[in-house]
């Protein structure tokens, strides 16, 4: 019920090409969805995120698209770049009284091509 | 300059023994939160603190305590009854708008 299935586990995209990764969930009760970037021994970094009341949210070359009747979001990274090479973590917030605890996926390992 | 500090980057723990992990924020958030990083396994949750004096539980708590005596730190045990402690420790804090921002994380190492 609190899981949090992302997909894929890694992706290796070209330089300029677009990076999709889905995420999908179960838990209705969830009403916040971030999605963090990581690179390696680095803190996870807030990227963008969406609430369940709107379908996309675009920030820069970052869009969160937002599916509430299928229980799932995605990220999409337009125009890759070498520097997006990281790994993405979705993520999804219930509310438990005021507690605000989130559920992460497992993560995606992305890889930009030159 | 605001943000969350953890100290120290790496950790070496012998057999049998507790050690501290370090978190400060100077952002004025009430929330702070522990979570534990394998790989592939994604961040998962130790402990949280809404407010000072007061803490819960997370999904893994076995093995670890935590205090919140003050506002702006939030430390985290490891004991010697978490039998398979070697994993990246990072620490977050969360807005009143509920965005959470993380420390530079701990990696902990059993010598």
């Amino acid at each position: 019920q609190q899981q949090v299935k992302q997909s894929p586990q890694s992706l290796i995209v070209q330089k300029g090409g677009i990076s999709i990764i889905n995420c999908a969930y179960e838990n209705t009760a969830f009403d916040y969805f971030p999605w963090y970037q990581q690179f390696p021994g680095k803190g996870p970094a807030l990227l963008i995120a969406i609430r369940p009341d709107v379908s996309e949210k675009k920030e820069g070359r970052f869009t969160i698209s937002f599916n509430k009747s299928a229980k799932q979001f995605s990220l999409h990274i337009m125009d890759s770049q070498p520097g997006d090479s990281a790994t993405y973590f979705c993520a999804a917030r219930g509310n438990t009284g005021t507690a605000s605890k989130l559920t992460f996926g497992t993560g995606t390992r992305l890889q930009v091509t030159l | 300059d605001g943000g969350i500090t953890q100290s120290p980057k790496y950790l070496f723990r012998k057999e049998g023994q507790n050690v501290t992990l370090s978190c400060e924020q100077n952002l004025n958030h009430d929330a702070m939160y522990w979570y534990r990083q394998d790989p592939g396994q994604g961040l998962r949750l130790i402990y949280y603190s809404q407010i000072v004096n007061d803490f819960q539980k997370g999904d893994i708590a076995e093995g670890y305590s935590v205090s919140r005596e003050k506002k702006e730190s939030f430390p985290l045990t490891v004991t010697s009854a978490q039998k398979n402690p070697t994993a990246f420790y990072l620490c977050a804090s969360r807005t009143s708008g509920g965005s959470q921002y993380f420390g530079p994380g701990t990696r902990l190492l059993v010598l």
